[in-house]
């Protein structure tokens, strides 16, 4: 496609439950990368890709999110036991390694 | 790791005026992007700035470096450049890191 996709646009799900959030990056782009945005707040860096690997899963908030990218393509964060804390934005990018990123829509995510 | 601050926070301005927003950095970065976050939250690039100076329009940016700074000019704004402004670094170890952004608001 022309952009970055995500989907869902939105999801509303209840505690405890796992929800997963798919991105789909730019044909060609080697580099992924998932954020989370709470409300009015800035960036958070959760994970990135290059290729299939992700050399650094530091920024994952808990055990209980988890992310992988088959192909070199699609990626797919999950999470885990929601808790409502998780409730945010999730925003994937791509990017040609080292050149800049552009972002999807995001998916809402709502913890009730 | 790297600290991002961006100055102001928050800038109320009329339209047609000019804005400087200032993006400092705490260490050597391998890249610098800035992006303007839309009211309706899309992230849109708006340069990609590890050094020099760019021009787009009515939008401007230098990145210096050596001096771990990078400001992005507006000109003559008008009402749909509100948003927010955020300013993105990655560091050698190619985590990404964001500062918090400076609340943009163009009055008629």
């Amino acid at each position: 496609g022309a952009g970055v996709s995500q989907s869902p646009s939105n999801k509303v799900t209840e505690k405890g439950k796992d929800v997963e959030l798919r991105c789909d990056p730019i044909s060609g782009h080697t580099a992924l990368y998932w954020y989370r945005q709470s409300l009015g707040q800035g960036l958070e860096f959760l994970i990135y890709f290059q290729g299939n690997s992700a050399p650094d899963k530091s920024g994952l908030p808990s055990d209980r999110f988890s992310a992988e990218r088959t192909g070199g393509s699609v990626s797919t964060l999950t999470i885990q036991r929601t808790q409502q804390e998780d409730s945010a934005v999730y925003l994937c990018a791509s990017s040609v390694q080292g050149i800049e990123q552009f972002f999807g829509p995001g998916t809402r995510l709502t913890v009730l | 790791g790297i600290q991002v601050e961006q100055s102001p926070p928050d800038l109320i301005l009329q339209e047609g005026a000019n804005s400087t927003l200032r993006c400092n950095f705490s260490d050597s970065v391998n890249n610098l992007q800035w992006f303007h976050q839309n009211p309706w939250g899309q992230l849109i690039n708006l340069f990609y700035i590890p050094s020099g100076t760019k021009q787009n329009g009515r939008l401007s940016a230098t990145t210096v470096a050596t001096e771990r700074y990078s400001l992005l000019y507006i000109s003559s704004s008008q009402t749909t450049d509100s948003g927010v402004y955020f300013c993105a670094v990655e560091d050698r170890d190619d985590k990404i890191i964001f500062g918090k952004g400076t609340r943009l608001h163009i009055l008629p």
